[in-house]
């Protein structure tokens, strides 16, 4: 159980456009989501935690405007980034946080991410 | 502040042993977790520390001293597909991630 899944998996896209990024938890139920980003030869750096039913948590730093979140459900979460630009690509990857009674009680549940190039 | 540090990379020789360290720095702590992360792949959980002391599972360890705030790894019989970046993290009320350890095992 607690499987997290991400599509797609990797996306091209022109400058200026937007790309959203689906995280679904398969066989339980989040309210909550982690999205993070991931330059390369870098660590992860949370952006923003989603809950289901309110707005997104931003980190410092991240724009609201730019990084749309939505936890649309008890099973989905969306990222979407608007206008995007080179400096944009990157490794995207959302996480569910540890599930009461789910085997590995304390870890996060990663999605397999999601690479994005903007041209 | 959140400051949490790590070697940047490590060179070690396969058959070997390496301690891949960490140090933390933040305002809460809810335990500590090291993850394995190949290239282009999301991170794989190897242990969970919340109390001082080693644990152990099969070829990995985890130790950790919250007074030095302070943890390692380490990785015995060292094998080829165990190159790869080591991420420690941090729970306080997120999950702070280190700088990352990129790992080079030789033949």
């Amino acid at each position: 159980g607690a499987v997290v899944s991400q599509h797609p998996s990797w996306v091209i896209c022109k400058s200026g456009t937007s790309v959203k990024i689906e995280c679904r938890s398969l066989d339980f139920q989040a309210t909550t989501m982690f999205w993070y980003r991931q330059f390369p030869k870098q660590s992860l750096m949370l952006m923003a935690t989603s809950n289901e039913g309110s707005k997104a948590t931003y980190e410092q730093g991240v724009e609201k405007d730019k990084f749309l979140i939505n936890h649309a459900s008890l099973t989905l979460s969306t990222l979407t980034v608007t206008s995007a630009h080179p400096e944009d690509s990157s490794f995207y990857i959302c996480s569910a946080p540890p599930v009461p009674g789910l085997a590995g009680a304390n870890e996060q549940f990663f999605g397999p991410g999601t690479r994005l190039t903007v041209l | 502040g959140q400051n949490i540090d790590q070697p940047t990379e490590m060179t070690a020789t396969e058959g070997a042993i390496v301690q891949i360290n960490c140090t933390y720095q933040t305002s809460g702590f809810n335990g500590l977790f090291w993850y394995q992360q190949h290239a282009g792949e999301a991170p794989t959980f190897l242990s969970y520390n919340v109390l001082d002391g080693l644990e152990e599972k099969g070829r990995f360890s985890s130790f950790l001293s919250r007074s030095k705030g302070y943890s390692y790894l380490l990785l015995k019989e060292l094998q080829m597909k165990d190159s790869a970046s080591y991420l420690c993290a941090v729970t306080s009320y997120k999950y702070i991630f280190g700088t990352g350890t990129r790992l080079k095992v030789l033949a």
